[in-house]
C-alpha cells in the first residue's frame, strides 16, 4: 500500500497563476481532508470531503476550490495564486468507524511545498 | 467551537531526560483527544488518541498522555527521550457529534528538541 500521496511535491508559482494538487489514497477510506501548514500556525483546514461527490468548506477555504469525483482522489485548486498561500499543503485521509465516529486516525501525505511569487 | 492550546512552542531537552507536552482543550460537548507527531520533511503520524474509557492512553515510542476532564488537559509525557523524538507534536481534538460529522482542530505545534 502507497497510503496517501500526493503531486507534486514542490511547485513556484507566479502571483495570478492556477494550479492543482492532486491527492490520492488506496485505503478505501470514505473521509478525506485538505490542510495548510504555516509556521507558528499548526495545521488549518482547508476542505473536507465525508464521501464521493461531496465537498465542505473548513476553517480557510478562500481562495481554493476542491473536488471528489472519485473516491480515491480529492482535487485541491488554486484558480489565481496569492503571496498568502505560500504554505505547505497536507492531504490526509480517514476511515469511517461506526464505533466512534470522528474518533479515526487521519492518514497524511508527505505534503507539498507551494511558493507563490 | 472546539479549540487546543498548546502552551509551549517549544521544549528543549536533554536526552534521556523525562519531557511533558502540555495541550488544554476547550469545548461544550464531550471530545475526542489526538497527539500527532511530525518528523522534519514529513506529513503527520498518530502517537495516540482518547476515545473514551481509562484516562491514562498509551501510545507509539513510550509516550503516554493523560485526560482530564476536569482541567481540561490531554497532556503528553515520555519518562526518558531519545534524540530521535526530536520533531513537532501536535495535539488535535474533534468533537463527538450527536449528529453529523466534526472536524479535528489541531493545536499550533510543540518542537521538542533533544539534545546530547
Amino acid at each position: 500500500n502507497a497510503g496517501v500521496t500526493q503531486t507534486p511535491k514542490f511547485r513556484v508559482l507566479k502571483t495570478g497563476q492556477s494550479m492543482t494538487l492532486l491527492c490520492a489514497q488506496d485505503m478505501n477510506h470514505e473521509y478525506m481532508y485538505w490542510y495548510r501548514q504555516d509556521p507558528g500556525m499548526g495545521l488549518r483546514l482547508i476542505h473536507y470531503s465525508v464521501g464521493e461527490g461531496t465537498t465542505a468548506k473548513g476553517e480557510v477555504p478562500d481562495g481554493y476550490n476542491v473536488s471528489r469525483l472519485k473516491k480515491q482522489n480529492f482535487l485541491l485548486g488554486l484558480e489565481s495564486a496569492a503571496p498568502s498561500q505560500t504554505s505547505v499543503y497536507f492531504c490526509a485521509s480517514s476511515p469511517v468507524s461506526g464505533r466512534a465516529k470522528n474518533g479515526d486516525e487521519q492518514f497524511f501525505g508527505p505534503g507539498t511545498r507551494l511558493t507563490v511569487l | 467551537a472546539q479549540s487546543v492550546t498548546q502552551l509551549d512552542s517549544q521544549v528543549p531537552v536533554f536526552e534521556e531526560a523525562p519531557v511533558e507536552l502540555r495541550c488544554n482543550y476547550s469545548s461544550s460537548v464531550s471530545v475526542y483527544l489526538f497527539w500527532y507527531v511530525q518528523y522534519p520533511n514529513q506529513g503527520l503520524q498518530l502517537l495516540l488518541k482518547y476515545l473514551s474509557g481509562s484516562t491514562l492512553v498509551k501510545g507509539i515510542n513510550g509516550f503516554e498522555a493523560e485526560f482530564n476532564k476536569s482541567q481540561t488537559s490531554f497532556h503528553l509525557r515520555k519518562p526518558s527521550v531519545h534524540i530521535s523524538d526530536t520533531a513537532e507534536y501536535f495535539c488535535a481534538v474533534s468533537e463527538k457529534p450527536s449528529v453529523g460529522y466534526s472536524t479535528l482542530t489541531f493545536g499550533k505545534g510543540t518542537m521538542l528538541l533533544v539534545s546530547p
